[in-house]
């Protein structure tokens, strides 16, 4: 399966800390994308990183990417109430986005 | 204006029935697609399609199918719906195969 693992599957922080999620994946990738999907909604793109890049920031995101390791990280800094959401890695590939089974992050206020 | 929008936000129906989920995106995306996310948010792709190219998972029922009127929508048809089918379905459209946008989803409820 070339389904990407996440890591943890939950994570529950105070407002203001970090939240750091990991992903990792089987095969050749193009690129790595993040998605946030808050309850009951769509998934919305966060960033993309391509597999010749290590890092890329956006905002209060960070990403990284390690191909030899085959794993990526997001990290959230000073994270806020709005940011409690499912956050998903994907792959790009020829027929489609491959997702990770996520990461359910809980901002407590 | 909404980038990617499905018709029914909800579909509850019996088992056994043919429904359909409309898609449309007015992004100018060359490639649409549908996704599955079951009870435990895992997401699945179910179709890709790329000018007038459809590529399926071979995991898809054939009882699914998706229809492409014009570059702009991507339905999906399906047939005989069984208590397996009931999930979210999620419509998204890309430039190539690039970042995504993903519609609202659909909530879909076989009884």
């Amino acid at each position: 399966s070339q389904q990407g693992e996440e890591d943890p599957q939950a994570l529950s922080i105070q407002e203001g800390e970090n939240a750091t999620m990991n992903c990792s994946y089987k095969t050749s990738i193009n690129n790595l994308q993040w998605y946030r999907q808050n309850s009951g909604r769509g998934l919305v793109h966060l960033i993309l990183i391509r597999s010749n890049e290590r890092e890329k920031h956006s905002g209060r995101l960070r990403v990284t990417l390690d191909t030899s390791k085959k794993s990526s990280s997001l990290l959230i800094t000073a994270s806020r109430a709005a940011d409690t959401a499912s956050y998903f890695c994907a792959f790009g590939g020829a027929d489609g986005l491959t997702f990770g089974k996520g990461t359910h992050l809980i901002i407590q206020p | 204006d909404t980038a990617v929008s499905q018709t029914p936000k909800y579909l509850v129906t019996q088992m056994g029935n043919d429904k359909s989920i409309k898609c449309e995106q007015n992004l100018g995306h060359d490639t649409m697609y549908w996704y599955k996310q079951d009870s435990k948010k895992f997401l699945k792709i179910m179709f890709s399609y790329n000018n007038k190219e459809l590529i399926i998972n071979e995991t898809v029922p054939n009882r699914f199918s998706p229809k492409s009127p014009d570059k702009a929508h991507l339905n999906l048809h399906i047939n005989s719906l069984e208590l397996g089918d009931s999930a979210v379905y999620f419509c998204a459209s890309s430039q190539g195969y690039r970042d995504a946008f993903f519609g609202p989803g659909t909530r879909l409820t076989v009884l």
